[in-house]
């Protein structure tokens, strides 16, 4: 079926370190979407990619969507306390319509 | 502007029991979903709409129904509860056409006994 694998599970980081997650998936994405989940929150929205071997800037995080579109990826730069969080990619699919199909969230955890 | 609103945001449930979890949107969103949320599994779609009257199942369909009456309401029933139902519930809307992320409400967390 159609899975969006995202890595790793968890990272800890120290203040100031950069943090990367990554999403893969087997068959060709029509886009992918980011979402942050603080804990005991829910998923906000952070960007949407489309383009083949798009790259999107928002401040320290800057998100890259592969050249085949079946991978993509998250990279925050310096990291700090407020970047505590989970952070999903959500794929869609051409034949899944308006669906996402979400990956299993990378856990970050940054230490003062 | 509310955004989603669901309720209730806590819940325990007897195993067989039925209830209804509500959720609003005040933004004039066409798409709604309903997911549940697990530990280490990620979200996991359960059914969605894409207007009134629409609505399809996601990938967990079984022992839920909703129903679209409205662009505003879109609720999710459980028809019988079952321990394996206890999870984190997020109610989601976004206007159609492309481009767009969900609005997600703030959850229902759900427990069955």
């Amino acid at each position: 079926g159609q899975q969006v694998m995202q890595i790793p599970q968890y990272q800890h980081v120290q203040e100031g370190e950069d943090f990367t997650t990554y999403c893969n998936s087997s068959t060709t994405l029509s886009n992918i979407q980011w979402y942050k989940q603080r804990p005991g929150g829910h998923p906000v929205f952070l960007i949407q990619l489309v383009k083949s071997g798009e790259v999107k800037k928002q401040k320290r995080l800057t998100f890259q969507f592969g050249e085949a579109k079946k991978n993509s990826s998250l990279h925050i730069t310096a990291t700090q306390t407020t970047d505590v969080g989970t952070y999903f990619c959500a794929g869609r699919y051409e034949t899944s319509g308006s669906r996402l199909t979400f990956g299993e969230g990378t856990q970050l955890t940054v230490n003062p | 502007n509310a955004g989603v609103t669901q309720t209730p945001k806590f819940q325990v449930l007897k195993t067989g029991q039925s209830m209804t979890l509500q959720c609003a949107q005040d933004m004039n969103h066409e798409y709604m979903s309903w997911y549940r949320q697990d530990p280490g599994m990620g979200l996991r779609l359960i059914h969605y709409s894409v207007g009134a009257g629409i609505t399809d199942q996601g990938e967990v369909p079984n022992g839920y129904n909703v129903s679209r009456s409205t662009t505003e309401d879109f609720p999710l029933r459980l028809l019988s509860a079952a321990p394996s139902q206890t999870s984190v519930y997020f109610c989601a809307s976004r206007p159609g056409g492309r481009g767009y992320g969900y609005t997600f409400g703030s959850g229902t967390r759900l427990t069955v006994v």
